[in-house]
């Protein structure tokens, strides 16, 4: 079945760490997306990526960098410069303007 | 500001109540208005709404856009525990197709 996976499910990381969250679908979507959420907050987008190659910064990119070498993975690296990284990290992915998007199960990171 | 604002913010029921969530959203770049369903972890999708007045129904779930007063309503009649989640609702921007997401109402129906 087609779908997206986040990997890992669960990630801890130490004050001062680079992480890198993975994305990965076999939709052959061509966009995709990161968002955070927070509680109380809803969904906040960090990056999105609507072709290969090439990507944007959404509303809240401080801290966090990403890639999009194929089109099938979409990696997102949280930085040690982001000051309160942990929270529930989700990516999705749509194949246009006529449909939903296919979200991943999510991430949560903690930071230790 | 925000710019998709969901209400209530929290809502416990009874099972068999009806409920109304409620969302308005900006008009900039409008594309669609999406609801999702959230429990603990991935969204999954409910409804997409384009057009005016054209009322959506999934089972006990509706959803209707009213584009002039820039709001969106989703409800969910005859109420079962296994409804209780986060419900999202969502603005799609045309061009970039982003999604500007609201808080989310926490729905809990109680036995």
């Amino acid at each position: 079945d087609g779908g997206i996976t986040q990997s890992p499910k669960y990630l801890f990381r130490k004050e001062g760490q680079n992480v890198t969250l993975s994305c990965e679908q076999n939709l052959n979507h061509d966009a995709m997306y990161w968002y955070r959420q927070d509680p109380g907050q809803g969904l906040r987008l960090i990056y999105y990526s609507q072709i290969v190659n090439d990507f944007q910064k959404g509303d809240i990119a401080e801290g966090y960098s990403v890639s999009r070498e194929k089109k099938e993975s979409f990696p997102l690296t949280v930085t040690s410069a982001q000051k309160n990284p942990t929270a529930f990290y989700l990516c999705a992915s749509h194949r246009g303007q006529l449909y939903g998007y296919t979200f991943g199960s999510g991430t949560r990171l903690t930071v230790v | 500001e925000d710019k998709v604002v969901q209400s209530p913010l929290s809502l416990v029921v009874h099972e068999g109540d009806t409920v109304t969530l409620n969302c308005s959203y900006e008009v900039t770049n409008f594309r669609s208005l999406l609801w999702y369903k959230q429990e603990k972890k991935a969204p999954t999708f409910l409804f997409m709404l384009t057009s005016s007045g054209i009322e959506k129904k999934s089972g006990r779930l509706s959803s209707i856009l009213d584009k002039k007063e820039l709001f969106s309503i989703l409800n969910i009649t005859a109420t079962q525990t296994g409804d209780s989640a986060v419900y999202l609702c969502a603005q799609a921007q045309g061009g970039s197709e982003k999604l500007v997401f609201g808080k989310g109402t926490k729905l809990t129906v109680n036995p």
